[in-house]
């Protein structure tokens, strides 16, 4: 697609509901990011994947995160058992290589837990 | 480990007043970029430049410059003749090239409002 899209743009969901959050990068961009954006704060890197390697988790906030890509391209960010502290807004960025030619960011989806 | 500082938190300036945000990092590494993303109040981050550690050379973008000092580690971004529309967030982020690092760590932002 021409940018990258996230789905849903907004997520309220009560306390330990499992959600999933969606990623759809820019055709042909290898490189996916996952950031999180607490409420007037900086952005959290969570995860970060290229091409074939294993995943950069370094960022994930505990084993509740998790993330995957499928074929290279969709990534989706699944939180389980969701506590009021990870309501915040999710942005995925894509970019083509490394991330020295800088990333293109999504909408991003506003968590909000209940 | 990489950090940045960007030590305004919050900057009110009158329309068509000249802004400076400033943006110092820390880094052992000889090579590296630098950008800067604006995030208005819609929320999606913008690009606005990638700036790389071999090239000290000032930058003008219309109504944008930024500042490169590589001896104090900073890297500073200045709007000219600022408007409303320039109200919004802005992050500063360094990116390391070696050492496997291959994710921008941003600065905690610097709140940018302008006042009509």
């Amino acid at each position: 697609g021409a940018g990258v899209s996230q789905s849903p743009s907004n997520k309220v969901t009560e306390k330990g509901k499992d959600v999933e959050l969606r990623c759809d990068p820019i055709s042909g961009h290898t490189a996916l990011y996952w950031y999180r954006q607490s409420l007037g704060q900086g952005l959290e890197f969570l995860i970060y994947f290229q091409g074939n390697s294993a995943p950069d988790k370094s960022g994930l906030p505990s084993d509740r995160f998790s993330a995957e890509r499928t074929g290279g391209s969709v990534s989706t960010l699944t939180i389980q058992r969701t506590q009021q502290e990870d309501s915040a807004v999710y942005l995925c960025a894509s970019s083509f290589g490394r991330s020295a030619y800088g990333y293109t960011f999504g909408s991003g989806t506003r968590l909000t837990v209940v | 480990a990489q950090k940045v500082t960007q030590a305004q938190t919050e900057i009110s300036v009158v329309e068509k007043e000249d802004v400076t945000l400033d943006c110092v990092y820390e880094t052992r590494d000889t090579t590296y970029y630098l950008f800067w993303y604006k995030q208005p109040p819609s929320g999606e981050l913008v690009f606005l430049i990638r700036r790389n550690s071999f090239d000290e050379q000032n930058e003008i973008s219309g109504r944008y410059s930024w500042n490169f000092q590589k001896s104090t580690s900073s890297f500073n971004f200045t709007i000219t003749a600022s408007q409303v529309v320039d109200s919004a967030v802005y992050f500063c982020a360094p990116h390391i090239s070696n050492f496997g690092n291959e994710k921008l760590t941003f600065g905690t932002g610097t709140r940018l409002t302008i006042i009509p």
